[in-house]
């Protein structure tokens, strides 16, 4: 499996974007970069995916570099809520997601 | 959108006793269900596939016997801890992909067991 990389945690304030970085150099072709968020004690929610093209969604909004070896996941406008453990994974196909450690991130009221 | 739902969300049990597990998709066909187990601080980890009909596909480590999993329905996965241990006190949760949705997978909101 291709492996994800993202930094342990982050901090932001709350009302203002959060840049959510991940690195994915040795991606090929047909994998899709997915992210998912959990909040403590909850299962997985889906934020988000996309294949080459940034994307975007009610949630957040999903860039994609050129040559597909990052990404970044950006919340316009973070609210306490949206502290959580923050997962980019990379999905080929139908595929089984396998989760690495993962960007908690934080929020400052 | 596509919910899963799980049950129960907490048990507690003696050591020496199975618990078992539901995975329901409400609205909607799973063909495959997941099993993750997450230990506290820790990321989830992928048990096994549940095939619907079929038997399950265990990822390397977990033991088969000691978790049984049961697809019997498009809308049903069952995750059955046999013998139960304090050490298989965890988090496990399941998902499921609505294949009529573009989206992700869809996550139930977990188990958590403890063992005493």
């Amino acid at each position: 499996d291709a492996k994800t990389t993202q930094p342990n945690s982050m901090e932001s304030n709350e009302e203002e974007p959060v840049h959510l970085p991940c690195n994915h150099s040795t991606i090929s072709g047909t994998d899709y970069i997915h992210w998912y968020r959990q909040l403590p004690s909850q299962g997985p929610e889906y934020v988000i995916h996309g294949l080459t093209s940034n994307v975007n969604n009610r949630m957040a909004s999903l860039a994609i570099a050129e040559d597909r070896k990052s990404s970044t996941l950006i919340l316009h406008r973070a609210t306490l809520r949206d502290a959580a453990v923050y997962y980019c994974i990379l999905r080929f196909g139908n595929e089984k997601l396998t989760f690495g450690t993962g960007t908690r991130l934080t929020i400052i009221p | 959108g596509a919910v899963v739902s799980q049950h129960p969300s907490w048990v507690i049990c003696k050591s020496g006793t199975s618990v078992k597990i539901e995975c329901r998709s409400l609205d909607f066909q799973a063909t495959t269900m997941f099993w993750y187990r997450q230990f506290p601080k820790q990321s989830l980890m992928l048990m096994a596939t549940s095939n619907e009909g079929s038997k399950a596909t265990y990822e390397q480590g977990v033991e088969k016997d000691k978790f049984l999993i049961n697809h019997a329905s498009l809308t049903l996965s069952t995750l059955t801890v046999t013998s139960a241990h304090p050490e298989d006190s965890s988090f496990y949760i399941c998902s499921a992909r609505d294949r009529t949705e573009k989206d992700g997978y869809t996550f139930g909101s977990g188990t958590r067991l403890t063992v005493v």
